[in-house]
Formats: C-alpha cells, structure tokens, sequence
C-alpha cells in the first residue's frame, strides 16, 4: 500500500482568495485523484492527475477553478481558486494502481 | 449516470453480533469493488477489495460479490464499539471510483 502525505491538514482561508494543497507519495503512482467529500457526504471525484498529461475533470468541475499539477509519478497539487464559503469540504488526494486507491489525510478547508 | 447505492442507516448492532452491510452498483462493467471505513474526521482506509463473484475473507470481514445482481456486500462478525465508524462501497469504472454515500455502523456495547 502507498503511504500519501497531504498538507495542509486544515486551513481556514478569505473568500476571494487561493488555496494550494500538496500530495505527496512515497512511491511512484500511474495515477493520482482528487476527491471533495463534504460534511455527512461521500466522495466526489474532482479530477483525475495523470503524470506528463493534463489532469482529466469531473463534470461540474473546471480547471480555472481546481487547477491540478502533476510534475512526477509522486507529487501533486490541487489549487482551489477563488475561493467563495461553498468551496468549504475537505479535500482528499488519494492514489494507487488499477484504482485500489489509499487516501491522505486530508485537506479541510473553511472559507470566511 | 453510474451509481453505487448504499443504506445511510445508521445500522446498530450490539457486540458480538455479525453487522451486514450492502451496496448495489449500476455498471455492469465494472471489475474491482471496494469497502472503505472512515472514522468520524478522518479519511477513508481500504479494508476490503473483491475482484470475483463469490466470497473473500480477511480476518473479520467478508466480503461478498454477485456479479450477475449487481450487488457487493460487507460482513463483519464479532462486531466490536471500534468497528462504529461510516463504510463507503466503491466501484471501479474506467481506471476511477465510484463511491456510495456510505453506511454508518454503530456497535453498542
């Protein structure tokens, strides 16, 4: 299993403003995602971050809003852009091959 | 559009007992099925995967696959207070997951 360090664990930000979070990896993925997942939710799927090629988006989600960087096989980082209160959830990384994904600890986020 | 159905619940069972929990999925091409526990603020852990109809046992828990119904199930016997946490069925469906609103087990004492 792949051990994912995710930071910020939690961040509380102003509206209008931007939010990087980080996904580390300790061992080279295919691929990485990026899930929302907010309060007495289930996960959605915000994107799909593939090394070497654009990150794939859900519907319902642009890259303007939730751009995603994928440098290597280990590190990503999803942006929260513009931040307005109904962008607060917590944002999870998680990555794994043939989609038996482990999840980091998670991101979450309120915005004031 | 692709789902995954589960029961919020709450599902109580005392301690001791076998906790059942049940997932239905709309994608009959999928192939990989998993269950997740996430504890109340923190995120989701893989506890069980099935890839074949039938049966698959880990300790604890079961789970359970019938390709043809469409259906994925969770067993946990000797349920204990620390198994009490939210369960996420998730389905596989192009290289992502699909995942259930989740089940919240509570086991009492």
């Amino acid at each position: 299993s792949a051990v994912i360090s995710q930071k910020p664990s939690r961040d509380i930000c102003q509206r209008g403003t931007s939010l990087t979070i980080q996904c580390q990896v300790d061992s080279q993925v295919t691929m990485m995602f990026w899930y929302r997942q907010q309060p007495g939710q289930s996960l959605t799927l915000i994107a799909t971050a593939n090394q070497g090629s654009e990150a794939t988006y859900e519907s319902g989600f642009v890259i303007d809003k939730f751009p995603i960087s994928r440098p290597n096989l280990t590190f990503s980082t999803l942006t929260v852009s513009n931040m307005s209160p109904e962008d607060s959830s917590i944002y999870l990384c998680s990555a794994g091959e043939a989609t038996e994904a482990f999840f980091g600890q998670g991101t979450r986020l309120t915005v004031v | 559009q692709k789902e995954v159905e589960q029961n919020s619940g709450p599902l109580s069972v005392p301690e001791g007992a076998i906790a059942s929990l049940n997932c239905t999925y709309s994608d009959r091409g999928s192939q990989s099925f998993f269950w997740y526990r996430q504890y109340s603020g923190k995120s989701p852990e893989l506890i069980m995967f099935i890839y074949s109809n039938g049966d698959k046992e880990d300790g604890r828990f079961t789970a359970q696959l019938n390709k043809a119904s469409q259906y994925v199930s969770l067993l946990i016997r000797d349920s204990q207070p620390s198994d009490s946490a939210t369960y996420l069925c998730a389905v596989s469906s192009t290289d992502k997951l699909i995942f259930g609103t989740g089940t919240r087990l509570q086991v009492f004492p």
